[in-house]
């Protein structure tokens, strides 16, 4: 059974701190994902990779970045959040390009 | 861009009877179209999907069909159950064109009233 675990279910933060959300699948997925899920906005992509060290930009990559330095693990990264950052991120893998998205449970990010 | 437009965004039913949501999408090179169910306080899980090669599928009570010709998509569920309660999403890409990434609806809250 796929798994795919994400380092926080709550996350409260300040204004202009550095947060870091992870992401870790124990399937040997080769794709990785991460999404933002915002009510009426459905779920919108950030960033992506196909493979350990690549990356590529999605849909509103403007500020964040990402890391994938391990097939397994994802890092997502807020350089410095900002109140319009809150919301729920949603990590996902997948076996192939084409196939389904596992996503994992989310972490729902507050910046006050 | 690629844009899916999912309607209705909330949908009220009565437990039997059918429900159905439908999407349409702009790029005619689009060859994969899932739909994702999310419970409340769940992760987004696969239900069905089809490609674009067949204009038909089946399972249980879910079907979805596609009209590659009107560029639009559609779930159906039958014998709607309150367990049916959930957002719905679905999503479309074009695998092995130059954006190979799914491209989700904004979502269709279905509830299922006893």
């Amino acid at each position: 059974d796929v798994k795919v675990t994400q380092s926080s279910r709550y996350l409260v933060k300040r204004t202009g701190e550095k947060v870091f959300l992870e992401c870790v699948q124990d399937m040997d997925h080769e794709n990785m994902f991460w999404y933002r899920q915002d009510p009426g906005l459905g779920l919108r992509l950030i960033y992506f990779s196909y493979d350990v060290k690549m990356k590529e930009k999605g849909d509103i990559p403007e500020g964040y970045s990402v890391s994938r330095e391990k097939k397994e693990r994802f890092s997502l990264i807020l350089e410095s959040a900002s109140t319009n950052q809150t919301s729920m991120y949603l990590c996902a893998s997948s076996l192939l390009a084409t196939g389904e998205q596992y996503f994992g449970p989310g972490t729902r990010l507050t910046v006050t | 861009g690629e844009n899916v437009e999912q309607h209705p965004s909330t949908l009220s039913v009565q437990e039997g009877d059918s429900a159905v949501i439908k999407c349409t999408y702009s790029d005619s090179a689009s060859n994969y179209f899932p739909w994702y169910k999310q419970e409340l306080g769940k992760r987004p899980q696969l239900i069905i999907d089809i490609r674009s090669n067949v204009g038909e599928k089946k399972d249980q009570r879910i079907a979805v069909t596609l009209n590659k010709t009107a560029k639009h998509f559609s779930l159906h569920i039958t014998e709607t159950q309150p367990e049916d309660s959930a957002v719905y999403f679905c999503a479309e890409a074009n695998y092995g064109g130059s954006q190979g990434n799914l491209i989700f609806g904004k979502g269709t809250k279905l509830s299922v009233k006893p």
